[in-house]
This record gives structure tokens, C-alpha cells and sequence, in this order.
């Protein structure tokens, strides 16, 4: 496709149930990356991913949140057992790489609202 | 996590006026990119920068990457009542790294 694109664009979980959100990259773009966006605050970052290999997770904020991409492309970041705190605008970004020059590319977004 | 000092937080102007806002760091970074990010949406590029003390335009706005690597600078000529949303820094410390970004300028523009 022409940009990145997330699905769901809006998800409403009650308290403890499990969420998988989705993000479907750029075509080509070997580097994707998953951030949290609190309200009235900057993304920040989550996780890593270049093609299938999982980089670097260190943002991901408890071991209730995983992320993969089994096939280099499209990504999954499922939240288990949610937390009200878990509420946030998830953003998935990949990465163009040009002549040695790195820009990213985000995706809507998936608002989650956990109750 | 870590964000950058994004300044000012918010800006009410008027139509016509044109916009400053700065961003800046206690370490290094080799990238700065803005975003403008509308309601519901997510962030989307307006500026890449490179080079320390490389000015880049696009349109009405116009980047540049401090000399000391450690803050960058958009401004906005002109605006108009599109210009509206938050506007953020965000910078690239390392090669294929994750992005930090700023804490964001609101901007609102009146008629």
C-alpha cells in the first residue's frame, strides 16, 4: 500500500482481556517499529523489529505486552490480561533507508480504551 | 522514557503570523525529523535533517539542525487555519535506532 496502515482504528477492551492490534508497513521497508502515545505526550517507543528479528524491546513495559513478525512484514502487538493504564494510542512506524539517511513513516494509529 | 524540551507547549496566533518553536536535547543526535500530528491521526513527516547546520525547506516551513547537534528549529511563514495541530520534534540518536521525540507544540491558528 501507499502508507502504513493499523488495524483496528479503535479498540475498547473491558479490564483483563487480551488485545491484538495490527500494523501492516510500507512495502519494502525492512525496519518497523511500535510506540505508545499517552494523551498529550510524544510517541514513545515500544519495539523493534528488522524483517523478522526483534531488535530491541526494551520499551515494552511489562511482560503482559508482546510484539512479533513472523514474516518480515506484518506485525502484531498483542497486550494480555489489560490494564486501565494500558490506554494509549499505539502507532506503528517503518523505516525508509536512503543513501545512508533514515526517515519514518507512521501509521493512524489504534486507540485503545481499556475499561 | 527519555523526550526532548520541546518549546513553546502551545501557540495561539493569528492567521497571516508567522511561527517559531525550538527543540532540544542533552545528547547528541545525528537526525531531526518534524512531524505535524492532526486529531485521530497519526504523526506525519514535514522536515528531515541530516547535517548539523543544514537549513531545509518545505513549502512554508523551513528546519534547521543546530550546530551543536543537540537542538533543532521549524518555522512557519505565513499560517493558516490548516497549520492547526501539534506539532513535534524527534531525533534519531543512532543508525536504524528508535526515535525520541519531543513533547510537542500545540499551534492554533484564528482568522
Amino acid at each position: 500500500g501507499a502508507g502504513v496502515s493499523q488495524s483496528p482504528r479503535y479498540k475498547v477492551a473491558k479490564r483483563g482481556q487480551d488485545v491484538a492490534l495490527r500494523c501492516d508497513p510500507i512495502s519494502g521497508h525492512v525496519s518497523l517499529f511500535w510506540y505508545q502515545q499517552a494523551l498529550g505526550q510524544g510517541p514513545e517507543f515500544l519495539t523493534y523489529f528488522q524483517n523478522e528479528a526483534q531488535l530491541d524491546k526494551s520499551g515494552l513495559p511489562s511482560d503482559r505486552f508482546f510484539a512479533e513478525r513472523p514474516e518480515g512484514s506484518v506485525s502484531t502487538l498483542k497486550i494480555q490480561r489489560t490494564q486501565q493504564e494500558d490506554s494509549a494510542v499505539y502507532l506503528c512506524a517503518s523505516t525508509q533507508w536512503t543513501s545512508g539517511r533514515e526517515t519514518q513513516y507512521f501509521g493512524p494509529g489504534t486507540r485503545l480504551l481499556v475499561l | 522514557g527519555q523526550q526532548l524540551n520541546q518549546s513553546p507547549q502551545s501557540m495561539f496566533i493569528q492567521e497571516g503570523e508567522d511561527v517559531s518553536m525550538n527543540c532540544t536535547s542533552s545528547s547528541i543526535f545525528n537526525t531531526w525529523l518534524w512531524y505535524k500530528q492532526d486529531p485521530g491521526e497519526g504523526p506525519v513527516l514535514l522536515i528531515a535533517l541530516y547535517k548539523a547546520g543544514e537549513l531545509t525547506s518545505n513549502g512554508r516551513l523551513t528546519a534547521q539542525f543546530g550546530i551543536t547537534r543537540k537542538d533543532s528549529f521549524l518555522n512557519i511563514s505565513a499560517s493558516i487555519p490548516s497549520d492547526v495541530g501539534i506539532y513535534f520534534c524527534a531525533g534519531f540518536t543512532g543508525t536504524a535506532s528508535k526515535l525520541t521525540f519531543g513533547t510537542g507544540t500545540r499551534l492554533q491558528v484564528t482568522l
